[in-house]
């Protein structure tokens, strides 16, 4: 497996801030992800952080909303921009240790409350 | 459209019994199905997985089972244990595609 960390852990903000969430893991890795799990519901993949290159979004899902960056094989970031209540979700990264293995581990998650 | 179903989203069940946690999917591309459990405040930890190409796949208490031609596939715990008291999910994904599908999850508890 791997060992992954995400800053910060929770957060209330405002209607109309953003929010920067960090994912960091132990190891380089391939293949990083973000998803979200909104209240009672399960996880949505929002995109695909590539490194070296712009992040693959899912549909539903748009860069302006939640820009991603992956500057190296071991960190990224997810930001909500112009957050609103519906916001309001868990955001755990995800990332494949092994290229092909199809197995994703999973950080601890981000709980964000949007008021 | 829900590809991937779990239609309980809740189970009870006596610790030393087996539980049996189910799982339905809709998209016949699937074809690697994965098993997660969730604490409270903790992300998925992986379980088991299974390839389309097996029927089952067993890790000491936890074993899957496949039936490709009903899109079922289901987890088995046996002796269920208070520590497995959590979320469960079932993940699909098309082997290579990296986006994993995932179910509404089951609430599993385990009474002593």
């Amino acid at each position: 497996s791997a060992v992954i960390s995400q800053k910060p852990s929770r957060d209330i903000c405002q209607r109309g801030t953003s929010l920067t969430i960090q994912c960091q893991v132990d190891s380089q890795v391939t293949m990083m992800f973000w998803y979200r799990q909104q209240p009672g519901q399960s996880l949505t993949l929002i995109a695909t952080a590539n490194q070296g290159s712009e992040a693959t979004y899912e549909s539903g899902f748009v860069i302006d909303k939640f820009p991603i960056s992956r500057p190296n094989l071991t960190f990224s970031t997810l930001t909500v921009s112009n957050m609103s209540p519906e916001d309001s979700s868990i955001y755990l990264c995800s990332v494949e240790k092994t290229p092909r293995t199809d197995t994703q581990y999973f950080g601890p998650g981000t709980r964000l409350t949007v008021l | 459209d829900q590809q991937v179903k779990q239609n309980s989203p809740s189970l009870s069940v006596q610790e030393g019994r087996i539980s049996i946690l189910n799982c339905d999917y809709t998209n016949s591309m699937f074809d690697y199905f994965l098993w997660y459990k969730k604490y409270p405040a903790e992300g998925p930890t992986f379980l088991i997985s299974i390839s389309s190409i097996k029927d089952k796949n067993e890790d000491g208490r936890f074993t899957v089972f496949l039936n490709k031609s009903a899109k079922h596939l289901s987890l088995h715990i046996v002796p269920s244990q208070p520590g497995d008291s959590a979320v469960y999910f079932c993940a699909s994904q098309i082997q290579g595609a990296q986006k994993l599908v995932f179910g509404q999850g089951t609430r599993l508890t385990i009474n002593p």
